[in-house]
């Protein structure tokens, strides 16, 4: 079955800074990879997905980039704020499966 | 647009007894539905998922159960908590590929 890596654990930016966060999937049939924003105490909020067909896709201050050969897909966050301070989840979702399977998480700190 | 509810917010119960937690959606139709546990400062364990009517599929054995009696509700339970059950637990529903998950609801167990 699919298998999602998330990298790094943690990591700490400056305001302005830009922060990555890259994930690896198994399954190269997977078609679609989505990013949740977690803040603390709250219900994750999806912030950004992209489809198979697609290798970048941007909204304002966040982008997503897709490699498909190497399996591996990374949120890109530029101009960070302190607001942006949150545990951030890459998921990924095979052709026919209805389920998403989640990274473990990337807790980003974001100082002012 | 569509909606996702789940009560209670927060729920203390002692060790040993029985749970329900309730979701519903608002404003679709034939959703598929999950139940995930998270573990404080963890990631999120899938626990329940339906795609339909008594349609659930069970991701980890354990004490916990769920059934789907209507469309669009979505029912997690327990005859006996332990404490390792304490967590924040969220439903999530989705049509095709985007999944939105409610509010959550705190469990401690003591």
């Amino acid at each position: 079955g699919e298998n999602v890596e998330q990298h790094p654990s943690t990591l700490s930016v400056q305001e302005g800074d830009s922060a990555v966060i890259k994930c690896t999937y198994s399954d190269s049939a997977s078609n679609y990879f989505p990013w949740y924003k977690q803040e603390l105490g709250k219900r994750p909020q999806l912030i950004i997905d992209i489809r198979s067909n697609v290798g970048e896709k941007k909204d304002q201050r966040i982008a997503v980039t897709l490699n498909k050969t190497a399996k591996h897909f990374s949120l890109h966050i530029t101009e960070t704020q302190p607001e942006d301070s949150a545990v951030y989840f890459c998921a990924a979702i095979p052709t026919g499966f209805q389920k998403l399977v989640f990274g473990t998480g990337t807790r980003l700190l974001v100082s002012p | 647009s569509q909606t996702i509810h789940q009560w209670p917010a927060t729920l203390v119960q002692p060790v040993g007894s029985p749970l329900s937690l309730e979701c519903t959606v608002e404003g679709t139709s034939n959703p598929n539905l999950y139940w995930y546990r998270q573990a404080a400062g963890r990631g999120l364990q899938l626990l329940f998922y339906s795609i339909g009517i008594d349609q659930i599929s069970s991701e980890v054995p354990q004490n916990l159960s769920a059934s789907r009696p209507q469309d669009r509700q979505f029912i997690l339970s327990s005859k006996k908590l332990l404490l390792s059950d304490s967590g924040f637990y969220l439903c999530a529903w989705s049509s095709q590929y985007e999944q939105y998950f409610g509010p959550g609801t705190r469990l401690t167990v003591t």
